[in-house]
């Protein structure tokens, strides 16, 4: 089935304890991202990768890293999670890097900071 | 920076009337505006999009305009059923990023029986 996952789901931590979000897809997709999503203000990009080893910043990219060392995966890092960083998470992947594609989400990573 | 804005954040409807949801963006170079659909506890998914060489687009229930003088799309629903119930996002391209979308904030629809 062609999907896109993350682990974990749900995710409780504490302030400053460094973290990963995996996420991979089985689509051969190239382009991926990460999302947040807050109440109030829609899904913002974090990051976002056009292929394997290129990767850029979206609009909320401070505080998170992330990798793309092969095509199906895409792990997005917290280095020192802070409270403000609890949120939704989601990634996301396309075909290929173009406007008119469809964006597959993976189901939804929930994470509290305390 | 570029934003999209979505109204209502929230709507009620009684099953069967129709619901409106509209967006202005304001990046004049953006050609392609998406809608997606997030049921309770679930991911966001496509349910129709429309390309800015096109002023209307429809399928079954569903139908999105786009008026690109005024900057604005709107996502209309007709004959709405329970199932219609999730939030509903906008969301319009980026011309400064391949694949870039800007997203609204959001409209919350509940259809009630």
């Amino acid at each position: 089935e062609a999907q896109v996952t993350q682990n974990p789901r749900y995710l409780i931590t504490v302030t400053g304890k460094k973290l990963t979000v995996t996420c991979s897809q089985n689509m051969n997709h190239e382009y991926m991202s990460w999302y947040r999503q807050d109440p109030g203000l829609g899904l913002r990009q974090i990051y976002y990768s056009m292929n394997v080893e290129v990767t850029d910043k979206g609009d909320v990219p401070e505080g998170y890293k992330v990798s793309r060392k092969e095509k199906r995966n895409f792990p997005l890092i917290l280095e020192s999670p802070s409270p403000n960083q609890t949120s939704l998470y989601f990634c996301a992947s396309t075909p290929v890097a173009s406007t008119y594609n469809e964006q597959f989400f993976g189901p939804g990573t929930r994470l509290t900071v305390l | 920076g570029e934003n999209v804005e979505q109204h209502p954040s929230t709507l009620s409807v009684q099953e069967g009337d129709s619901a409106v949801i509209k967006c202005t963006y304001s990046d004049s170079a953006s050609n392609y505006f998406p809608w997606y659909k997030q049921e309770l506890g679930k991911r966001p998914q496509l349910i129709i999009d429309i390309r800015s060489n096109v002023g209307e687009k429809k399928d079954q229930r569903i139908a999105v305009t786009l008026n690109k003088t005024a900057k604005h799309f709107s996502l209309h629903i007709t004959e709405t059923q329970p199932e219609d119930s999730a939030v509903y996002f906008c969301a319009a391209s980026f011309s400064g990023g391949y694949n870039k979308l800007i997203f609204g904030a959001g409209t919350r629809l509940a259809v009630h029986p």
